[in-house]
């Protein structure tokens, strides 16, 4: 257990939808990111928070956004849902940026 | 640009023997590499990094080899057991630190009995 908790584990949603996904990061660790992992596409870093800011971005859709929190949690926003978006998504943290990143075991979202 | 590399995408050995997983990475100035070990269902995990000023790095059965004249990057699991059986990713980081972790492709290393 990483210590990095995500919710939901799993989301069924249609397209055109918006979804919403939860993260934790381990306690006392102030960065949070986002990945996408998908079958074609491998892991691909989305965008980085530390402490409530945005601190560097990846190829992150328009569609899609972040915030992070005063409690350090995060989300990730997903919207005008399209079939290719069905992936799991991962929430990492670290200490301080640039330290180790620790995964949660991820969301896995379908869209239909 | 950034990318990393895998050379082999599939790995299969004999529990209790040695293995290495390879990775080649092509920006020189990546200063941070961290292997990762992802099992069906889960996220990665964390099993060992290294910085650039560095060339070897040992862990719990686990070795990390950094060879930045050719950037190669390898793992070396001792002693397979059947719990190694996943996938494993290299990723590495452009400095000032791991912001952007980019991730290869991935390696499943499949333990046979």
């Amino acid at each position: 257990d990483s210590g990095v908790t995500q919710t939901p584990k799993h989301l069924i949603t249609a397209t055109g939808q918006r979804v919403t996904l939860r993260c934790s990061p381990r306690s006392g660790d102030l960065s949070v990111y986002w990945y996408q992992q998908s079958l074609d596409q491998g892991l691909q870093f989305l965008i980085q928070y530390y402490n409530g800011e945005e601190r560097a971005k990846g190829n992150i859709l328009e569609r899609f956004s972040a915030q992070q929190f005063p409690d350090l949690h995060s989300e990730l926003n997903l919207s005008s849902l399209e079939l290719g978006d069905s992936a799991l998504y991962f929430c990492a943290s670290s200490a301080l940026s640039g330290n180790t990143i620790y995964f949660g075991e991820g969301s896995w979202l379908t869209v239909v | 640009g950034e990318s990393v590399g895998l050379h082999l995408p599939t790995l299969s050995v004999q529990e209790g023997d040695n293995s290495i997983i390879n990775c080649a990475y092509s920006n020189s100035a990546s200063d941070y590499f961290i292997w990762y070990k992802q099992e069906s269902g889960k996220g990665p995990q964390f099993i060992i990094d290294i910085r650039s000023n560095m060339d070897k790095r040992q862990g719990q059965r686990v070795t990390v080899l950094l060879n930045k004249t050719v950037k190669h990057l390898s793992l070396q699991i001792a002693a397979t057991q059947p719990g190694d059986s996943a996938v494993y990713f290299c990723a590495e980081a452009l400095p000032p630190g791991a912001q952007k972790l980019v991730f290869g492709q991935g390696t499943r290393l499949t333990i046979n009995p």
